[in-house]
């Protein structure tokens, strides 16, 4: 069966310093993978996604995230947090027809 | 503007009282879909529609129904709400890109 692991509930980082919240999916084929941020009280915005190509994808706000086949990784980074990166962070999968997420990230940034 | 609208955005209701969470997209694709989020669990498939008439189940589609008679609109239909459909709900559409586009998110509480 299809699913996403998010290992780190809550992560804490200082303004400035690099992040990187890890994402493993399990799926027979290659997925389609997204990262998306939910804000509080907001919806989901879409970070990135990646379904072929080159493995490292660029998205919004100066994230990047490197699909690894071979550890089923999707892991996202940013070089230098800003105290607006503060969320929930939702790695998913697509099959298709349906889309899996994690349990998401909480991110905590410290001034 | 390219958007997905749910309402209401929050409702108090009781258990057995039929309820409809509305659903509309603007930007004419051809699926959509709906998820609950609960916290520790993420976000969760309740339906999704291929296309209009085309409906099939999620990984948890009981205690709610769907129908898609236009392409634009999809509604969540809850025959008797218990209080373990309390939940936040998004609705979500995708088209040629791919990608989820979500709602605000939709509120409901059961007592």
């Amino acid at each position: 069966a299809q699913s996403v692991t998010q290992p780190d509930i809550h992560i804490t980082v200082s303004e400035g310093a690099s992040l990187e919240l890890r994402c493993n999916y399990s799926y027979g084929a290659t997925p389609y993978l997204f990262w998306y941020v939910q804000s509080p009280g907001q919806g989901l915005q879409l970070l990135l996604k990646y379904f072929s190509g080159d493995t490292l994808v660029q998205g919004i706000k100066g994230f990047e995230a490197e699909f690894k086949r071979s550890q089923s990784s999707f892991n996202l980074r940013k070089p230098s947090v800003h105290w607006s990166d503060a969320a929930e962070y939702f790695c998913a999968v697509g099959t298709g027809n349906q889309f899996y997420f994690g349990t998401g990230t909480s991110l905590t940034v410290i001034p | 503007e390219a958007q997905v609208t749910q309402n209401p955005r929050y409702l108090i209701t009781v258990t057995g009282k039929k309820l409809t969470v509305t659903c509309s997209q603007n930007m004419n694709h051809e699926y959509m879909s709906w998820y609950r989020q609960d916290p520790g669990l993420g976000l969760r498939q309740i339906y999704y529609s291929m296309n209009v008439e085309v409906t099939d189940k999620g990984d948890v589609p009981e205690g709610y129904k769907v129908s898609r008679k236009e392409k634009r609109n999809f509604p969540l239909i809850l025959e008797s709400p218990s209080p373990n459909q309390t939940s936040l709900y998004f609705c979500a559409s995708s088209g040629d890109t791919g990608e989820l586009f979500f709602g605000e998110g939709s509120r409901l509480t059961v007592l």
